[in-house]
């Protein structure tokens, strides 16, 4: 079993819909990372999060610690949306910046 | 500010031979770690370097090595190149390990390599 899951792998949603993806991790962790990547390869980060909440445009990353659960939410969703999202998890001790990755969702926003 | 560059953008190698990729990561940032990307493993960590030594090393066999150097720049190296070994190599940087949490990763584009 992998030690981060996501949910769903595969995600076409019509543009102004609201989206979401699901990430589960089964270790430790410091930090959770929920990270796009375009097609090309650069993988750009979206937030870095070890508790509640944070907010960046349309964008909403949330975290349960105990319950060792995160969602990445996006309203109103657009085709420039279209990516790869990825959640990743810094493990809890060590000097490290080592991440562990999800598989990675890959979502359409079709017009 | 400038981002992480990585060089070269593609690469195609030989079985047999070998290749180094190229990390320059921004500036301030001593952590540099390198990750493998395929279509059936996905992301997979290779290793990370902080202020030239390497911290931490995955699960990969001798062939893949690094190193960093004074100025933070990384080079990683794959020997006897192998068909498997076809991926997207990625390098992120980060400030450092602050021992009371991580710091932001910052990723470069990545090289692409393909061993024929």
């Amino acid at each position: 079993k992998n030690e981060v899951e996501q949910s769903p792998q595969n995600l076409t949603a019509q543009e102004g819909e609201f989206i979401t993806i699901n990430c589960s991790y089964s270790v430790g962790i410091s930090a959770l990372h929920w990270l796009q990547q375009h097609p090309g390869g650069g993988i750009v980060s979206l937030f870095m999060l070890s508790s509640g909440k944070k907010k960046h445009g349309r964008l909403i990353a949330t975290i349960n610690i105990q319950e060792k659960h995160s969602s990445l939410h996006i309203t109103a969703s657009h085709p420039r949306d279209s990516a790869v999202y990825i959640c990743a998890v810094s493990i809890k001790g060590g000097a490290t910046n080592k991440l562990i990755f999800g598989t990675g969702t890959l979502l359409a926003v079709q017009p | 500010k400038a981002g992480v560059t990585q060089t070269p953008r593609y690469l195609i190698k030989t079985r047999g031979q070998q290749v180094t990729l190229s990390c320059s990561p921004i500036s301030g940032h001593r952590s540099v770690s390198w990750y493998q990307q395929t279509p059936g493993q996905g992301l997979q960590f290779l290793f990370e370097y902080f202020s030239e030594t390497q911290r931490n090393k995955g699960n990969f066999p001798g062939r893949f090595s690094g190193r960093q150097f004074s100025n933070s720049r990384s080079e990683m190296n794959v020997s006897t190149l192998e068909l498997g070994d076809s991926a997207l190599y990625l390098c992120a940087s980060s400030l450092a390990f602050t021992g009371t949490g991580v710091t932001e990763a910052f990723f470069g584009q990545g090289t692409r390599l393909t061993v024929v």
